[in-house]
């Protein structure tokens, strides 16, 4: 059975830092895995997507990287700024299932 | 603008019951999908649908009902069998082909709580 981790539950950094986010999954046999961001009381919004032939993505100051063998993939974050505090999400979806599975999340404080 | 709604953005339920959430989406998305989230945990599945009037159970299905009448609209009854239903209900949907599975798209949520 899947499961999907977040390490650490919470992060504050200081405006300006370049941080990273982690997920990590216990089963290799993915199909893609996504990154999301969360506000207070809100939807999620879409960050990245990377399919499993994929090692990384990026968007803007967003990088995402995926290592299957592994288990884990990364979410950096360059040059944090006050409005990227938020809660960050990972979620995967196994291969022949049309089912995601979440992280519970890292809740991020951008310090100004 | 396209998108996916959810109405109502709060919801009171007493006890025994049934109330419904909407969800509707003109993103032309086969797939659909409901979420509950608790304070402090990720998002769990309750029910799914790839196409029109089939669905499947998620993980936490019990004391839930929807149906897929139409491509764009997949209702969540959460019935008085469900005895813990206070928590926040998120909507998604994607697009999904042979070759293609797109990113999910949310919808504002539902805040539910029961008296």
């Amino acid at each position: 059975k899947q499961e999907v981790t977040q390490i650490p539950a919470a992060l504050s950094v200081p405006e300006g830092e370049n941080l990273v986010l982690n997920c990590s999954f216990t089963d290799s046999a993915i199909y893609n895995l996504q990154w999301f961001r969360q506000d207070p009381g809100k939807g999620l919004t879409s960050l990245l997507l990377i399919q499993s032939s994929q090692r990384e993505q990026t968007s803007g100051r967003l990088n995402a990287s995926l290592d299957k063998s592994s288990g884990r993939s990364t979410l950096y974050i360059a040059a944090s700024q006050p409005g990227d505090s938020a809660t960050y999400l990972c979620a995967v979806r196994n291969s022949g299932t049309y089912k995601y599975i979440f992280g519970t999340g890292t809740r991020l404080k951008v310090l100004a | 603008d396209g998108g996916i709604t959810q109405s109502p953005k709060y919801l009171f339920r007493k006890e025994g019951q049934n109330v419904t959430l909407s969800c509707e989406q003109n993103l032309n998305h086969d797939a659909m999908y409901w979420y509950r989230q608790d304070p402090g945990q990720g998002l769990r599945l309750i029910y799914y649908s790839q196409i029109v009037n089939d669905f499947q159970k998620g993980d936490i299905a019990e004391g839930y009902s929807v149906s897929r009448e139409k491509k764009e609209s997949f209702p969540l009854t959460v019935t008085s069998a469900q005895k813990n239903p206070t928590a926040f209900y998120l909507c998604a949907s994607t697009y999904q082909s042979q070759y293609f599975t797109d990113t999910q798209y949310f919808g504002p949520g539902t805040r539910l709580t029961v008296l």
